[in-house]
This record gives structure tokens, sequence and C-alpha cells, in this order.
């Protein structure tokens, strides 16, 4: 399967324990992006890459949410001290960026959070 | 971002075509309109975009309105497998290309 993957599918965290994600896109996709989804309704942006760069962070990027792309392949989205409104569907998608066109984002299955 | 309105529901009887509508009424001139479907318990994919003609592709066709504050995602013969929540997206194309997902349009298929 050549699609973009997301470890882990499922993590359960206590209140004020960190946690990380990571996202594996489409190889050669040089655009990833992460979403954030609660129950019921759409994907909200937080952030995204072209290649290792960060060009773009949502208002909803706190400071405790922290993403990487250290070789412009895979993804880490990192949220320290977790928070029960931070309950959602994280959503990683990619994309391969090479002029003024659209370009379709391809999205993972998404990792689910769950903060007790 | 321009925002989209999309009714919360649709049904539709399999083999049948399906028309869900898409209000924009503040769209700009370099605004796309942009379809997503997610399935159950799966990740957003995309459907089809446009910005001024209609558009064809395997999996829809998309008629825009000629003032633009409107469009319409046709499935010409709706399958129990195109029960999913679908996304009418407005995309600035100064917007890095990321989307802005509003609540979409939940469509059940009746066999």
């Amino acid at each position: 399967d050549t699609g973009v993957s997301q470890n882990p599918r499922h993590k359960i965290t206590k209140r004020g324990q960190n946690v990380t994600f990571r996202c594996d896109p489409i190889s050669e996709h040089n655009r990833l992006y992460w979403y954030r989804q609660t129950l019921g309704q759409g994907p909200e942006f937080l952030t995204y890459f072209q290649n290792e760069a960060q060009l773009e962070k949502s208002r909803l990027l706190s400071d405790r949410f922290s993403a990487e792309r250290p070789k412009g392949s895979f993804s880490t989205l990192e949220i320290q001290r977790t928070e029960q409104g931070d309950s959602a569907m994280y959503l990683c998608a990619s994309s391969l960026h090479t002029g003024p066109n659209y370009y379709e984002q391809y999205f993972g299955p998404g990792t689910r959070l769950t903060v007790t | 971002d321009a925002k989209t309105t999309q009714p919360n529901s649709m049904e539709s009887n399999e083999e049948e075509p399906v028309h869900l509508p898409c209000n924009h009424s503040t769209i700009s001139g370099t605004d796309y309109i942009h379809w997503y479907r997610q399935l159950p318990s799966q990740g957003p994919e995309y459907v089809i975009h446009g910005l001024t003609s209609n558009v064809n592709n395997r999996m829809a066709s998309l008629a825009i309105a000629e003032d633009r504050k409107s469009s319409t995602l046709i499935l010409h013969r709706a399958t129990l497998r195109d029960a999913a929540v679908y996304y009418c997206i407005l995309r600035s194309n100064n917007a890095g290309n990321m989307l802005t997902f509003g609540g979409g349009t939940r469509l059940m298929v009746k066999p």
C-alpha cells in the first residue's frame, strides 16, 4: 500500500502526558498537512510543510503543539501536557506540488487521540 | 475564507442520480470549488474541483452556476459505497492549498 500512513491509529493518554504521532506521506510528495477533526465536525487545518519547511500554522496550533518534518519525508506532531479538549482525530495529508495548479491532497486514516 | 452552506443530510436510492447542492454566495474570483468526501472511519478523499466551467471525472460531475454562487455535485448512479459525508470547500489560490472544511452533507444511500 503506497498511501499515506499514520501511527499509531489509536492513542489513549492521561491528561498532562505528552503524545507524539507520526505521518508517512506518499513517497515524493513534497507537501504535508496536519488537520484535526472532532466528532461530527469537518477537519480543521493545523499546519503544513513544503519539504522540511513549515510554511503555515493555524491559530488552533497552540504552544503545546509542535510539528516537524526534519528530512522532508515523514512528519511528527507532538502535543505536550495534553488536555481533554485535545481529544480528536488527527489527520495527515500529502500532495505533490510542482506548480501553480491544484494538486489533490491524499489523506491518511488518522490517529484517534483520547485524553482521559 | 469564503464560507459554504450545505444541507446537513440527504438520502438517495441506490442506482439513482444524486445532486448535492452547495451555496457559496461570498465566493471571490480566485476561489476554486472543491469537493471531498469522507467515508466512515476513513480520511477524506478528493472527488472533484473546478473554477468556472462544469467538470467531469470518473467519480462525479461538478455543475457550477453561471454567477458561481452555487454549485452541485452530481453522482450519476449512487451505490452503497457512496454513503459518506460530502464536503464542499472553497480554496483561494493564495491559501497554500490548505482546505477549510465545513460541516458537509451526510449522504445516506438506501438499497
